[in-house]
């Protein structure tokens, strides 16, 4: 069975620049997150999907994050514009309901 | 308000002997609790799942508690070995509809 894939896997940009990243989860999963993980620090959730809906985006930056699922599959993460304190490893992860979570392996992301 | 507590600092044990992880929360009331492992550059890899009504669950050499009144979970490895140096996440159930929420996770260092 494929897992959670992720891309790019790691990106360099300025700050205020822009930048995407890409998921694509585990085959039947409905649900679907994003977590930023900041070096040293558990993983924090942005944003979570049940299908093409969004469950919870309570800490989602919503002046510059931006995040969708297309027809309840892939999912896109956007910054715009960066900041610095952006730096981390954004994770996507999928599950069933009420089950455990399958992450992918994080998309790295330095802002200078 | 609503906290995740892990062991910030490192554990370092022997092989052989018994590593104990402990999660404590407050001001949530988690109808489940996971643990999850990750190494460097890696995304989290589920481990274990308890939930509210159970008090131990068991998976080979892993054991894990459960205590909703004192609010923690405690995380043993038993026999340990230096492959199962990493850090441990524990995370858990905080809106319902599987919303996970992590903890900030302790490093494992099992030295020979």
């Amino acid at each position: 069975e494929a897992g959670v894939a992720q891309s790019p896997r790691y990106k360099i940009i300025e700050k205020r620049q822009s930048v995407a990243f890409w998921c694509n989860p585990i085959s039947g999963h409905a649900t679907l997150y994003w977590y930023q993980q900041i070096l040293g620090q558990g993983p924090k959730l942005l944003i979570q999907f049940q299908n093409n809906g969004v469950v919870d985006d309570s800490q989602l930056p919503k002046d510059r994050f931006s995040a969708e699922r297309l027809k309840g599959v892939d999912s896109t993460l956007k910054i715009q514009p960066a900041k610095l304190e952006d730096s981390a490893v954004y994770l996507c992860a999928s599950s069933l309901v009420g089950r455990e979570l399958f992450f992918g392996e994080g998309s790295r992301l330095t802002v200078l | 308000s609503q906290k995740i507590e892990q062991n910030s600092e490192a554990l370092n044990i022997q092989e052989g002997k018994t590593a104990t992880l402990t999660c404590n929360y407050t001001n949530y009331s988690p109808a489940y609790l996971q643990w999850y492992r990750q190494d460097p550059g890696r995304g989290p890899v589920f481990l274990l799942l308890i939930r509210e009504n159970e008090k131990e669950k068991r998976k080979e050499r892993l054991k894990v508690t459960f205590d909703t009144t004192l609010k923690q979970s405690l995380f043993h490895i038993t026999a340990s070995q230096p492959a199962d140096s990493a850090t441990y996440l524990c995370a858990l159930d905080t809106g319902g509809g599987n919303k996970l929420t992590f903890g900030t996770g302790t490093q494992l260092k099992v030295e020979l």
